[in-house]
């Protein structure tokens, strides 16, 4: 049973306009979160991360939204642009220091259009 | 600063077989952790090594087995390949840094073909 869960297999967005792409999870535990972009041929790359204790963390033109009692996290990227697009997955971190594990979505595939 | 190297880049064997995956961490970085991606299931965590010895182990059968040497580079074995084994395998070197932030940097992955 999927633990972090990423509904959306893709997504188009107009170069300009905003991209928010989300996750959902079933876990109360998780105390931390992360978001990964992956280009083809690629390893992931990290992009951001927040803590269970914070509902807001902001990069540049990525933003990361987390709502705890809905159990949801969302990332929000503003301006999108064509750069961007590539598979984005969330990532959830359970357990205690020296034991984590981290539990990722399916991903999300976004599409920038020009 | 070099990053995650992982080798080989693209592996094709035939069922039965077995096949050994390294990875090399960044310099400095002690964990390892090695990741499954197929499509559909995104990444599932196989096992973390940290100074040779596993620390975490995902849900996967016995079939799959890793190590880590003194040099903090890891290998991953994966025996009696089934067609279902076909993924990219991905490595990642970590490290947990002051005041509890955690910095994560994934390697190419191994694209591997099981025929």
């Amino acid at each position: 049973d999927q633990q972090v869960k990423q509904n959306s297999p893709s997504l188009s967005v107009q170069e300009g306009r905003i991209s928010i792409l989300n996750c959902d999870y079933t876990n109360s535990m998780f105390d931390y979160f992360l978001w990964y972009k992956k280009y083809p041929a690629e390893g992931p790359t990290f992009l951001i991360s927040i803590s269970s204790i914070k509902d807001k963390n902001e990069d540049g033109r990525f933003t990361v939204f987390l709502n705890k009692s809905a159990k949801h996290l969302s990332l929000h990227i503003v301006p999108s642009q064509p750069g961007d697009s590539a598979v984005y997955f969330c990532a959830a971190r359970e357990g205690q220091s020296g034991t984590y594990k981290y539990i990722f979505g399916t991903g999300t595939r976004l599409k920038v259009l020009a | 600063k070099a990053g995650v190297t992982q080798t080989p880049r693209y592996l094709i064997k035939t069922r039965g077989q077995q096949v050994t995956l390294s990875c090399s961490p960044i310099s400095g970085h002690r964990s390892v952790s090695w990741y499954q991606q197929t499509p559909g299931q995104g990444l599932q965590f196989l096992f973390e090594y940290f100074s040779e010895t596993q620390r975490n182990k995902g849900n996967f059968p016995g079939r799959f087995s890793g190590r880590q040497f003194s040099n903090s580079r890891s290998e991953m074995n994966v025996s009696t390949l089934e067609l279902g084994d076909s993924a990219l395998y991905l490595c990642a070197s970590s490290r947990t840094l002051a005041g509890g932030l955690y910095e994560q940097y994934f390697g190419p992955g191994t694209r591997l073909t099981v025929t």
